[in-house]
């Protein structure tokens, strides 16, 4: 069984890029969701994917969007980039039902 | 809005020392979770609880739940230094979508 991975691990960008984190869930899982973790705060939700659609969004802008693929992999764009989106991001999968969340090793991203 | 206080936000204890760290929620769930991040890693999950009066231990760490409290507890015994880490605990909600984490708890355990 494999568990979660996340691509890429580092990654630095500019304001006003744009970036795409990916994720594969464990083998198996078909709800992904997204989070992120400022340096010295708690993870906070961004979206929830399950069997391609969205489940579920907490208080983040249109501008970061996501995506679930048939292969219950997923992928978290973020527009417009701001320094304040510096941060650890986090994906965790899932089964439908399954109450245990598998989180990623994560994607550090820094915006400068 | 679910909020989720972790407290203390810092410990610093001997090892060979027990402690108690607390867990409170606003609003009802019947899902709390436990983790650990070491420095510049992810989560490690530890415990899910799921009902009232819920207890489960692995090691030196114990954890509990009392939904109608809204209050978990994460106890450490005898403390060792490879516990040195950020706690947090996490509430679901009730759409069972969504994780509220607390401000996390990191601890340090001196020899």
């Amino acid at each position: 069984e494999t568990g979660v991975t996340q691509s890429p691990t580092h990654l630095i960008k500019t304001r006003g890029q744009q970036v795409t984190l990916r994720c594969s869930s464990q083998s198996g899982h078909n709800t992904v969701s997204w989070y992120q973790q400022a340096l010295g705060q708690g993870p906070q939700f961004i979206f929830q994917y399950y069997r391609e659609e969205e489940n579920g969004r907490g208080n983040f802008p249109p501008r970061f969007s996501g995506l679930q693929f048939p292969n219950y992999s997923s992928e978290l764009n973020v527009n417009a980039l701001e320094l304040d989106d510096s941060a650890l991001y986090l994906c965790a999968s899932s089964g439908w039902g399954n109450y245990e969340q598998y989180f990623g090793p994560g994607t550090r991203l820094t915006v400068t | 809005e679910l909020k989720v206080e972790q407290n203390p936000l810092f410990l610093s204890m001997q090892e060979g020392k027990n402690y108690t760290i607390y867990c409170n929620y606003s609003t009802t769930s019947d899902r709390l979770y436990w983790y650990r991040q070491d420095p510049g890693k992810s989560l490690e999950s530890l415990f899910v609880l799921l009902s009232n009066g819920a207890v489960k231990q692995e090691g030196r760490l114990m954890a509990s739940l009392d939904t109608k409290a809204r209050l978990s507890t994460l106890h450490i015994t005898a403390a060792v230094h490879d516990l040195s880490a950020t706690y947090f605990c996490a509430v679901m909600n009730n759409a069972g979508n969504m994780l509220t984490f607390g401000g996390g708890t990191r601890l340090m355990v001196k020899p």
